[in-house]
């Protein structure tokens, strides 16, 4: 159980294209996602908090007209990078939690490579 | 918002030995939590201890807390090939919080 997936795992795109990341959950309902950002070499940050049927949460120096997020359902959210530039070329994670759960367990999805030409 | 720190950035053993990892963070916790990250992949989650704990056992794993120094160490046992990875700490997760990770060690056993 707890597993969640996205899609796709790795993208190549052109400097200027949107790209779209799904991330969901497969076998529970997570009112919030969280999405993070990974450099190579580097640790995972948090990029924003996906609310179901609610704005998200952007963490400082995160442009929300750059990343679009949406959490149209209790088991989808969706990572939407606008315009997208060689410096957004990076692993994008997310992670879910299951709806009332009092434990503080995030579980993660594989992630999504991203690398922009 | 806190930022973990971990030490060593990068360690290499012989398969069998055992595998210490430290990590530091800032500011008051309820919980940490370690987690492994094979190479280009997702995260598992390892083991989470609480702040009114000061050790925890899972397996070939013991994770120790000292909110005191506002540390934690992480010991693998008996390493094997299969632990080469990236492992971090993280706090934070509470409510609708995102967790906050550390830097992370890099661990290569060598067989």
């Amino acid at each position: 159980g707890a597993v969640v997936s996205q899609h796709p795992s790795w993208v190549i795109c052109k400097s200027g294209t949107s790209v779209k990341i799904e991330c969901r959950s497969l076998d529970f309902q997570a009112t919030t996602m969280f999405w993070y950002r990974q450099f190579p070499k580097q640790s995972l940050m948090l990029m924003a908090t996906s609310n179901e049927g609610s704005k998200a949460t952007y963490e400082q120096g995160v442009e929300k007209d750059k990343f679009l997020i949406n959490h149209a359902s209790l088991t989808l959210s969706t990572l939407t990078v606008t315009s997208a530039h060689p410096e957004d070329s990076s692993f994008y994670i997310c992670s879910a939690r299951p709806t009332g759960s009092s434990y503080n367990e995030q579980f993660f999805g594989p992630g999504t490579r991203l690398t922009v030409l | 918002s806190q930022q973990g720190e971990e030490d060593p950035q990068a360690l290499s053993i012989q398969e069998g030995e055992n595998a210490t990892m430290n990590c530091s963070y800032k500011t008051s916790i309820n919980n940490l939590q370690w987690y492994r990250q094979n190479s280009g992949r997702g995260l598992v989650h390892l083991i989470l201890i609480r702040s009114n704990e000061r050790e925890k056992h899972s397996g070939r794993l013991r994770v120790t807390l000292d909110t005191s120094k506002k540390s934690s160490s992480l010991l693998i046992t008996a390493s094997r090939a299969a632990d080469t990875a990236s492992y971090f700490c993280a706090t934070g997760g509470g409510g609708a919080d995102g967790l906050t990770f550390g830097k992370g060690t890099h661990l290569i056993i060598q067989p």
